[in-house]
Order: structure tokens, then C-alpha cells, then sequence
């Protein structure tokens, strides 16, 4: 099983700031995709990155996929409360598979 | 278009109980995965399935127990429920074929489980 590692665990921010969240793993991913659960449901898909140095917007999140496709990064520009939630890289193969997640906490 | 189905939404068990929880989905979809996320942390795979009559374990799949006689239905069975297995189960699906690496996982609701 390939190992997806978060960072940071937790990040608690004002409204207003920017953040970058990262997802490694040691072996290549074939594809990566970001999801975000809000509390009390389930996670929702953002975005799937497939290519080697491919960015994609969402809005004010910004996800890229490293060249070798071994990292991946989620930044989010002016940060809102509506941001707040847990974050998870993911890949897929037969097994579906979650990293740690990051914690995010966007104050008003 | 009711999506990934979980029932029961809470439960309470002593120690020792077994239970079934369910999950139904009406998309058609070949992929199934149940999860367990304990306060806190990410996601973690207990079992999943690539078809009916197609069950593989995760990383987690000690003390539980699947099927998958049809596509929509993927009941996960607890054996004999112990404090440890206090959690939230989130149960998933995704279309397969060729696109497995890349289509959407759907969640239901989850189920909120305590062990006593």
C-alpha cells in the first residue's frame, strides 16, 4: 500500500491568509486526487490531478502535482471561514487510499 | 437520486455485540470501500470490492467482515464489537474500468458507532 503523508496535521489561520498543504508519498502516484470533508459528512471530491506538473484552479485553491509525481500541494489564496474543514489527498488503483489529512481552521 | 446510502446513521453497542451496518448506492458503480475515521484523523480502509462476489481487505480489516452478493449493496459486519472499534464508518463508491484511477468517490453520511 502506498503511504500518503500530510503536512501540516493542523492549521489555524485568519480569515484573509494564505496556506499551502502538502501530500508526499515515497513511490509515484498514477493519479492524486484532493478531497474536503466538512464536519459530520462525508468527504467531497475537488480535483484530480493526473500529469506531472499539472496546476488546476478551483476558485481561490490551486492544486499541483510535482514533476515526478511522487508530492502534491493545495494552496488557497484569502482564506474564508467557508474554507474550514479537513483536507485528504487520495489515490486510487483497486484500493482507494487517504492520507492523514490537514485540519484547517479559517477565524473571522 | 439518493447516492450512497448508510443506515444506521448512530449506534451503541456493548462489548461483544455484533452488528451489521449497510450501504446502498444507486449509481451503478463497481467500486466499493468502507472506512473507518477515528477524532481527528484521516481515512483508513477496512474492505473494499471490485464487483458483486469480489471482497478484498484493506489496512485495517481485522474484526470485520463483507459481501457483496449485488452491485448496490456492501454491508459491513462487525464480529463481536470491541471499545476499539469506536469510530465513524464511512461507506464509498466509484465507477471502475479503465477511469478507476481517476473517477469520484462518493460518500455516504457515515455511521457513528460507540462500543461500551
Amino acid at each position: 500500500t502506498q503511504l500518503l503523508e500530510q503536512s501540516p496535521q493542523f492549521l489555524s489561520i485568519q480569515e484573509g491568509e494564505n496556506l499551502t498543504v502538502y501530500c508526499n508519498s515515497s513511490s509515484v502516484f498514477s493519479s492524486l486526487q484532493w478531497y474536503r470533508q466538512e464536519p459530520g459528512e462525508g468527504p467531497v471530491l475537488l480535483v484530480t490531478v493526473v500529469t506531472g506538473g499539472e496546476v488546476k484552479k478551483l476558485k481561490r485553491l490551486t492544486f499541483q502535482f510535482g514533476d515526478a509525481r511522487k508530492d502534491s500541494s493545495l494552496h488557497i489564496t484569502a482564506a474564508q471561514p467557508g474554507d474550514t474543514g479537513l483536507y485528504l489527498c487520495s489515490q486510487a488503483g483497486n484500493m482507494l487510499t487517504f492520507g492523514g489529512g490537514t485540519r484547517l481552521m479559517v477565524k473571522p | 437520486n439518493a447516492g450512497v446510502t448508510q443506515t444506521p446513521k448512530f449506534q451503541v453497542l456493548k462489548t461483544g455485540q455484533s452488528m451489521t451496518l449497510q450501504c446502498a448506492q444507486d449509481m451503478n458503480h463497481e467500486y466499493m470501500s468502507w472506512y473507518r475515521q477515528d477524532p481527528g484523523m484521516g481515512l483508513r480502509l477496512i474492505h473494499y470490492s471490485v464487483g458483486a462476489g469480489i471482497t478484498d481487505q484493506g489496512e485495517v480489516p481485522n474484526g470485520y467482515n463483507v459481501s457483496r452478493s449485488t452491485t448496490e449493496d456492501f454491508p459491513l459486519r462487525l464480529l463481536s464489537a470491541a471499545p476499539s472499534q469506536t469510530s465513524v464508518y464511512f461507506c464509498a463508491s466509484r465507477r471502475g474500468g479503465q477511469g478507476k484511477k481517476k473517477t469520484e468517490a462518493f460518500f455516504g453520511q457515515g455511521t457513528r458507532l460507540t462500543v461500551v
